[in-house]
Parts: C-alpha cells; sequence; structure tokens
C-alpha cells in the first residue's frame, strides 16, 4: 500500500482564518514533506521532516506553520494568508535512506483565499 | 546544481499513437530518476522510476531507460489511450538523507479519440 491520506479535500478561508492541513501515511516512512503547487507549474517544496524533526524549510513565510506530532502524521498551520497563497498544497513521504528514496505524494489539499 | 529540462508542450495525439517525451537532467553523483504523472484535479502518481545507469522503469504500458551517456530519462508507450490524458514529471532526487526531487516543468499531453 502507497496511500498518502489528506484532509480536507478544499479550503476556502478568508485572509483572518485560522486553518490546518493534515496528511497522513501508514507505510512507515520517515520522511514527510510538504510542497505548494500552482496551475501548470510543478510543486515546490516548502517544509521536509525527517524522524519527526524539522530538516528543511525553504524560507517559507511565517504565515506557514508545519508541525509533526508523530511519524505517520503532518500538519500545516495556516494562518493570515493571502491570496497569492492559493495553491493545491501536497504532502507526500518517503523513507530516507533508501537506495530509490521515492517519494509517495497525496492527492492534494486545494486552497482557496478569499 | 541539479535541473531537469522537459520538451515544451503541450503535446495532442490520436489513440493508439506512440508517444515520446524527452527528459534530460543535470546532476552531481549517481540520482534517481522518476517520472510522475498528475491527472486533472489530482495529486502527483509516481508512473515508473529507475535508480542507476542502464535501467528501465516501466508501468501501465510506459517505460524510459537511464541513460547516463547522454543524460536522459525519456518516457515512451508504444499505443496511447484518451485515459493518458494528464501531466507529466519527470524529476531526479540524489540519494542520502534530506533528498530533494528537482523536477521539470512538466507537459500537459492530450489524447484524443
Amino acid at each position: 500500500d502507497t496511500e498518502v491520506t489528506q484532509t480536507p479535500k478544499h479550503l476556502v478561508m478568508g485572509m483572518t482564518n485560522k486553518k490546518s492541513l493534515k496528511c497522513e501515511q501508514h507505510m512507515g516512512h520517515r520522511a514527510m514533506y510538504w510542497y505548494k503547487q500552482k496551475a501548470k507549474k510543478p510543486p515546490e517544496l516548502m517544509f521536509v521532516y525527517s524522524y519527526e524533526k524539522l530538516s528543511i524549510n525553504e524560507s517559507v513565510p511565517s504565515r506557514f506553520s508545519p508541525e509533526c506530532p508523530n511519524s505517520s502524521l503532518l500538519n500545516l498551520h495556516l494562518h493570515a494568508l493571502q491570496p497569492e497563497d492559493s495553491a493545491l498544497y501536497l504532502c507526500a513521504s518517503s523513507l530516507p535512506g533508501s537506495s530509490a528514496d521515492t517519494q509517495y505524494f497525496g492527492p492534494g489539499t486545494r486552497l482557496t483565499v478569499l | 546544481g541539479n535541473s531537469v529540462t522537459q520538451m515544451e508542450g503541450p503535446v495532442t495525439l490520436s489513440e493508439e499513437a506512440f508517444l515520446t517525451i524527452n527528459c534530460t537532467y543535470t546532476a552531481t553523483g549517481y540520482p534517481s530518476l522518476f517520472w510522475y504523472v498528475q491527472y486533472p484535479g489530482e495529486g502527483l502518481q509516481l508512473l515508473l522510476k529507475a535508480t542507476k545507469a542502464d535501467d528501465k522503469g516501466s508501468n501501465k504500458g510506459f517505460e524510459a531507460t537511464y541513460r547516463k551517456e547522454t543524460t536522459s530519462f525519456h518516457l515512451e508507450k508504444g499505443s496511447v489511450q484518451v485515459s493518458d490524458s494528464a501531466v507529466y514529471f519527470c524529476a531526479l532526487s540524489n540519494t542520502g538523507a534530506n533528498s530533494k526531487l528537482t523536477f521539470g516543468k512538466g507537459i500537459t499531453l492530450s489524447v484524443r479519440p
């Protein structure tokens, strides 16, 4: 099973709202990722967690706050977003250190900021 | 640094036509190479991968061979179907902790009946 699940599927929020995106995997992967994807573009890496520790932050604005409560869960907390933050947010996971280190993606959360 | 170059799109083909999507890369060391597919309104799905030179990845009738001498990983399918209409991303990853995926720009494939 190579499934990564994400909730919610769609989210509409105002610029003053606080919301969270959730990602879950039960493949025993110890690396988890957040990506942002704009229309007709490849995904852009935001954060990487390795063994529940934040290992990469690609200079993402502080209005995005990641959290990894355990090895199966990854959250992205959103606060005071801007309309330009509207995008598809993808979660991925992988088994770090393996020869292929293949990332498996979830279906994404389509975020609209009004 | 690492980079992936994909041929310009979009590509429109008739059903049962032969497909080639070109992908070349620049990387240090010995990266792993991937093709991901994204169907409309969905996330990315791993289509196939290759981890070392001369490896051939294959899945659902698609194939790609890791060519180190030409730094290429071209995607091919002998007979496309309407259901293959999607965006295709070529990507590479260096192995090891905190490895990052480097994506190409992606190419949209439309297959008409």
